[in-house]
């Protein structure tokens, strides 16, 4: 699988607009990119994923580069419940099924000043 | 119902007990997992469960025994235990399409504490 890399932390306000960022040069054709988050005391949860196109949803939205080979998730505004560790991980859909391990990165530590 | 509960959320036990944890999804999904989260690092796979058959087995220690009974339910048995075994243990379940996002779904946990 192709590694991403992530900042270690990251600090925002509340109710600001937060840009995480990730880095996967060796992304392949047929990765999805996806972006899980694990809040404090709590099993990780999905937030978002994307192949080529920009992505929005209730959460967040995902900007993806035009060569792939970066990404950026976006929280329009930040609140104290945003803060979390979060996760950006490949995953090549193709390959399919439950042995298309999900493997954690060191993840980006998000903490949001009130 | 979107959820996977995990029992018990702690749990305390000597090296030489035996111990089992369970989790529980009744989203119809068919792929369930073990992980295991050290304090301040990511989820490591440990084991994954396809249709009820043992699929991926990351190379754990046997002292550490899965089992997926039926669909909804995957127990992780725990016997002889080593103090660093000390952990979150998660559990997670997706729909197994060959080819998709399957996104997982987590539990929150159980934090166990081998003395």
């Amino acid at each position: 699988d192709a590694k991403t890399t992530q900042p270690n932390s990251m600090e925002s306000n509340e109710e600001e607009p937060v840009h995480l960022p990730c880095n996967h040069s060796t992304i392949s054709g047929t990765d999805y990119i996806h972006w899980y988050r694990q809040l404090p005391s709590q099993g990780p949860e999905y937030v978002i994923h994307g192949l080529t196109s920009n992505v929005n949803n209730r959460m967040a939205s995902l900007a993806i580069a035009e060569d792939r080979k970066s990404s950026t998730l976006i929280l329009h505004r930040a609140t104290l419940r945003d803060a979390a560790v979060y996760y950006c991980i490949l995953r090549d859909v193709m390959r399919g099924g439950a042995t298309n391990k999900l493997i954690f990165g060191t993840g980006t530590l998000l903490a949001v000043q009130p | 119902d979107t959820e996977v509960t995990q029992t018990p959320k702690h749990l305390v036990m000597g090296m030489t007990n035996k111990k089992s944890l369970k989790c529980e999804q009744h989203m119809g999904h068919r792929a369930m997992y073990w992980y295991k989260q050290k304090a301040k690092k990511p989820p490591e796979l440990m084991f994954v469960y396809s249709y009820e058959k043992l699929s991926i087995n990351e190379s754990v220690p046997s002292r550490f025994s899965p089992e997926c009974p039926n669909s909804s339910l995957l127990n992780l048995h725990l016997h002889a235990l080593q103090p660093e075994d000390s952990a979150l243990y998660l559990c997670a379940s997706s729909q197994e399409r060959l080819a998709g996002v399957n996104e997982q779904f987590f539990g929150p946990g159980t934090r166990l504490t081998v003395l």
